[in-house]
C-alpha cells in the first residue's frame, strides 16, 4: 500500500482566514514533505519532517506553519495568505530521508485564496 | 545551482510508437533518479526509479541511466492514449540530498 491521503481536496479561503491542510500515511514512513505546485510548473519543496522533527524549511513565509503531531500525520496551518499562494499543495512521504528513498505523493489540496 | 533539464515538449507520438523522454542533470554527485507521471489536475505518480548505470525495465517502461554523461531517459513502448501526461524527471542533488529537484516536465501526447 503506497497511499498518502490529503484533506480537504479543495479549499477556498479569504486572506484573513485560518485554515489547515491535513496529510496522513500508514506505510510506516518516517519522512514527510510538503510541496507547492503552481500551474504548469514542477513541485517546489516547502518543508521536510524526519522522525517528526522539522528537518528542512525552504525559506517559506511564516504564514505557512507546518506541524507533525505523530509519525503518520502532517499538517500545514495557513494564516493571512495572499492570492499568489493559490496552488496545489502536495504532501509526500518516504521510508526515510535520503536520496535512495522513493517519495510517494498524496492527491493534493487545491487551494484558492481570494 | 543544481539543475535538472527536460525538453518541455509537447512530444507527440502515434499510438503504438515508442516515446523517448530525456533528462540531464548538473550534479555529478547525484545517485538516484526518479520519473513521475502527472496527469492534468492530478498529483505526481512515481513510475520508475533507477540508481545504477544501464537499463531498468518495468512493463512498457524502460529507464536508462548514463552517469558519465549525466543523462537519464524514459522509454515508453507501445504508447497508449492513456500515457498522455506530463513526465517529470526528479533528482536528489547529492548523496545527502533529500529534496527532489524536478525538471520542468515533458508533456507527452499520444494520438489514436
Amino acid at each position: 500500500d503506497t497511499e498518502v491521503t490529503q484533506t480537504p481536496k479543495h479549499l477556498v479561503m479569504g486572506m484573513t482566514n485560518k485554515k489547515s491542510l491535513k496529510c496522513e500515511q500508514h506505510m510506516g514512513h518516517r519522512a514527510m514533505y510538503w510541496y507547492k505546485q503552481k500551474a504548469k510548473k514542477p513541485p517546489e519543496l516547502m518543508f521536510v519532517y524526519s522522525y517528526e522533527k522539522l528537518s528542512i524549511n525552504e525559506s517559506v513565509p511564516s504564514r505557512f506553519s507546518p506541524e507533525c503531531p505523530n509519525s503518520s500525520l502532517l499538517n500545514l496551518h495557513l494564516h493571512a495568505l495572499q492570492p499568489e499562494d493559490s496552488a496545489l499543495y502536495l504532501c509526500a512521504s518516504s521510508h526515510q530521508q535520503g536520496p535512495y528513498n522513493e517519495q510517494f505523493f498524496g492527491p493534493g489540496t487545491r487551494l484558492t485564496v481570494l | 545551482q543544481k539543475e535538472v533539464e527536460q525538453n518541455s515538449g509537447p512530444l507527440s507520438v502515434p499510438e503504438g510508437a515508442i516515446a523517448s523522454l530525456n533528462c540531464t542533470y548538473s550534479d555529478r554527485g547525484s545517485q538516484s533518479f526518479f520519473w513521475y507521471r502527472q496527469y492534468s489536475g492530478k498529483s505526481p505518480e512515481l513510475i520508475m526509479s533507477i540508481y545504477s548505470n544501464g537499463d531498468k525495465e518495468d512493463g512498457r517502461f524502460t529507464a536508462q541511466l548514463n552517469k558519465a554523461s549525466q543523462y537519464v531517459s524514459l522509454l515508453i513502448r507501445d504508447s497508449q492514449p492513456s500515457d498522455s501526461a506530463t513526465y517529470l524527471c526528479a533528482v536528489p542533488p547529492n548523496q545527502a540530498g533529500t529534496a527532489l529537484i524536478f525538471g520542468k516536465g515533458t508533456t507527452l501526447s499520444v494520438s489514436s
